[in-house]
Order: structure tokens, then C-alpha cells, then sequence
């Protein structure tokens, strides 16, 4: 099941500079986009969330973008923190309290 | 800030045997569900739960597997004979329902060990 896809299992960024996570889907239903944020033998945290009807969400440092037409999502953390360092998962549904579909996920070190 | 609560953390379990692993949603959500994480594998869909009855399940919810909501507090998932291939990274996981900003809570999760 490929339906929601994180082609980049790793990504280093130095501390105050911009990291770019990036999530493909292929499933045309998906409606609502959301962003969690992992550390090991914990659960994932809610960042952020997109639904189709738009195409940027912010919160603070970060903001996620949406191209439905090439059905990719993107997370932006700026400036970036050694904090942020732990595992991103894009998640995907078809509407707003039905399954995730989640992604593999990508590694986030940020270097101080 | 509201929290989704699991226990056990750690469960180890021999294999045939059942297990109850146990979760307290947020007190004004209506939709639960449960994941699942296999060791350096993706989170994976197990179960929603709505309005006490399952509203859909993946392929891995056979029959070994079993949801209840007890006394309108907590939300178990029963597995009824543990198999090898059950150790995983369990997630409880819940929303309101209604469209939000605040996305699905989960659960720090019990880590499941059949030996």
C-alpha cells in the first residue's frame, strides 16, 4: 500500500536554516492532510493539518503547502531546531475522522 | 492539554496467549481508533470505532482481534492468541469527529512483545 509515499527517508539541516519535508499521495480522495512528529517509544504528535479546500497552512514556525494538482504536500520548519529533530510522518485521509493512510516517514537531524 | 492515555507500556505476552490492551480517549471525542507500528515499518490503520460499533477495519482486524468501549471511559483492543508477528508499537487514537485544527490525538502507545 503506496498510497501516501515520504521518498526521502532522511534529511540533515543546520540549526536556524529551513527544513523542506516532502509527501507524495496517489489516492484523489484524500481530502485532509495532517503532519505528525515522532520520537522513539512515543506516539506521534499532531503538528499541523491541510484540507484540499486550501493550499498553505501556518502555525508558527510551521507551514505546510498543498498542490493538489500534482498531489503533493510539503512541511516547512523555519527556522529549524535541534529540537525538531525526530521522525515526520505525513498522514492522508478522505475526509476528517476517517482511517490515516500514513507515510514511511523521514528522519529530521538538525545540527547545532 | 488533553491527553489520550495507554497502558500497559510495555507488555510481553507468550504466544497463544491473549492480551487486553487498554486506552482512555479524550473525554469529548467520539471517533477512536487503533494503529499500529511493526519495528521500522509504516503506522498502520487496525480499527475505527464510532457510536460503539466498528466503522471500519483493515485487513490486519481478523478475528483474533476485538474492540469495546466498556463503560464510556475506555476503549480496549482485545487480541485473542498472540502470534509472533503481533509485536508491534500499539497507538490509541482519537477526534471529535467534526473538522479541526487539532488533527488526531494519540497515545504514547504499549509496545507489545510475543515471545
Amino acid at each position: 500500500d503506496q498510497q501516501v509515499k515520504q521518498n526521502s527517508p532522511s534529511l540533515s539541516v543546520q540549526e536556524g536554516r529551513i527544513s523542506i519535508l516532502n509527501c507524495d499521495y496517489t489516492n484523489s480522495m484524500f481530502d485532509y492532510f495532517l503532519w505528525y512528529k515522532k520520537y522513539p517509544a512515543e506516539g506521534p504528535t499532531f503538528l499541523i493539518s491541510i484540507s484540499s479546500i486550501k493550499d498553505k497552512n501556518e502555525d508558527g514556525r510551521f507551514t505546510v503547502f498543498l498542490n493538489k494538482s500534482a498531489k503533493h504536500l510539503s512541511l516547512h520548519i523555519v527556522p529549524s531546531q535541534p529540537g525538531d529533530s525526530a521522525v515526520y510522518f505525513c498522514a492522508a485521509s478522505p475526509e476528517y475522522g476517517n482511517k490515516l493512510v500514513f507515510g514511511a516517514g523521514t528522519i529530521l537531524r538538525v545540527k547545532s | 492539554e488533553p491527553e489520550v492515555t495507554q497502558t500497559p507500556s510495555h507488555q510481553v505476552t507468550q504466544m497463544g496467549q491473549e492480551v487486553i490492551l487498554r486506552c482512555v480517549p479524550i473525554s469529548n471525542h467520539l471517533y477512536f481508533y487503533w494503529y499500529r507500528q511493526i519495528l521500522g515499518q509504516k503506522v498502520e490503520f487496525l480499527v475505527s470505532f464510532y457510536n460503539n460499533e466498528i466503522s471500519e477495519k483493515s485487513e490486519i482486524f481478523d478475528d483474533q482481534f476485538s474492540v469495546e468501549r466498556p463503560d464510556g471511559s475506555n476503549f480496549t483492543l482485545k487480541i485473542r492468541s498472540t502470534k509472533l508477528e503481533d509485536s508491534a508499537m500499539y497507538f490509541c487514537a482519537s477526534n471529535t469527529g467534526h473538522g479541526s485544527n487539532y488533527g488526531y490525538t494519540f497515545g504514547s502507545g504499549t509496545r507489545l512483545t510475543v515471545v
